[in-house]
């Protein structure tokens, strides 16, 4: 079975911090992804990669980067946290372009 | 632009009735199209993917169509229980061969069965 863990449940963090979201797979996936998930906007692609190293910017990229220095593991970062960041942050993996596996989600409280 | 439209938005139903979630979408070139479950305060599930060539599949009370002419898909549910309470993503992939592997997400439909 595929397994891609998350670092947090649950985040509470204040306007301004650095937070970092971590994400493991264990099924040696080529591409992972970031997405945040928000109420009647469905799931919104903030970052991707494709390879050790590499990343693209998806549709909402402000305000985020991302790191990937292990094909195992996709960090997300937000550099300085602002209150409109506060959401669901789902990560994702797949094997060359098939069915993607999601983690359980981290909720983000940035206050 | 590709778009995936999924209605209603919020459902709500007796336990041990059933329910049809529709899924309407514009993107193209089509490649295949995929439903996930996805439980509150979870990550979504696949529960199914159709291709071009399939019309229906079936994943126990879980049966979903598609008509490739209208670009339109339905997600049935028979006899709902209570555990099938949860929101439902239509995600369509397109053979562009661009990055982020090519999907369109709906917003999807949250679906509460009562008891």
């Amino acid at each position: 079975d595929v397994k891609v863990t998350q670092s947090s449940r649950y985040l509470v963090k204040r306007t301004g911090e650095k937070v970092f979201l971590e994400c493991v797979q264990d099924m040696d996936h080529e591409n992972m992804f970031w997405y945040r998930q928000d109420p009647g906007l469905g799931l919104r692609l903030i970052y991707f990669s494709y390879d050790v190293k590499m990343k693209e910017k998806g549709d909402i990229p402000e305000g985020y980067s991302v790191s990937r220095e292990k094909k195992e593991r996709f960090s997300l970062i937000l550099e300085s946290a602002s209150t409109n960041q506060t959401s669901m942050y789902l990560c994702a993996s797949s094997l060359l372009g098939n069915e993607q596996f999601f983690g359980p989600g981290t909720r983000l409280t940035v206050l | 632009k590709n778009q995936v439209e999924q209605s209603p938005q919020s459902l709500i139903i007796l336990e041990g009735k059933n329910c049809t979630l529709q899924c309407n979408y514009t993107v193209s070139p089509f490649s295949n199209l995929r439903w996930y479950k996805q439980d509150t305060g979870r990550g979504p599930v696949s529960l199914t993917i159709m291709t071009f060539s399939e019309n229906t599949k079936s994943n126990g009370r879980y049966t979903a169509t598609l008509d490739a002419d209208t670009k339109q898909s339905s997600l049935h549910i028979t006899a709902s229980q209570l555990s099938d309470s949860a929101s439902y993503i239509c995600v369509v992939r397109d053979y562009s061969g661009g990055g982020a592997d090519g999907l369109t997400f709906g917003k999807g439909t949250h679906l509460i069965i009562q008891p």
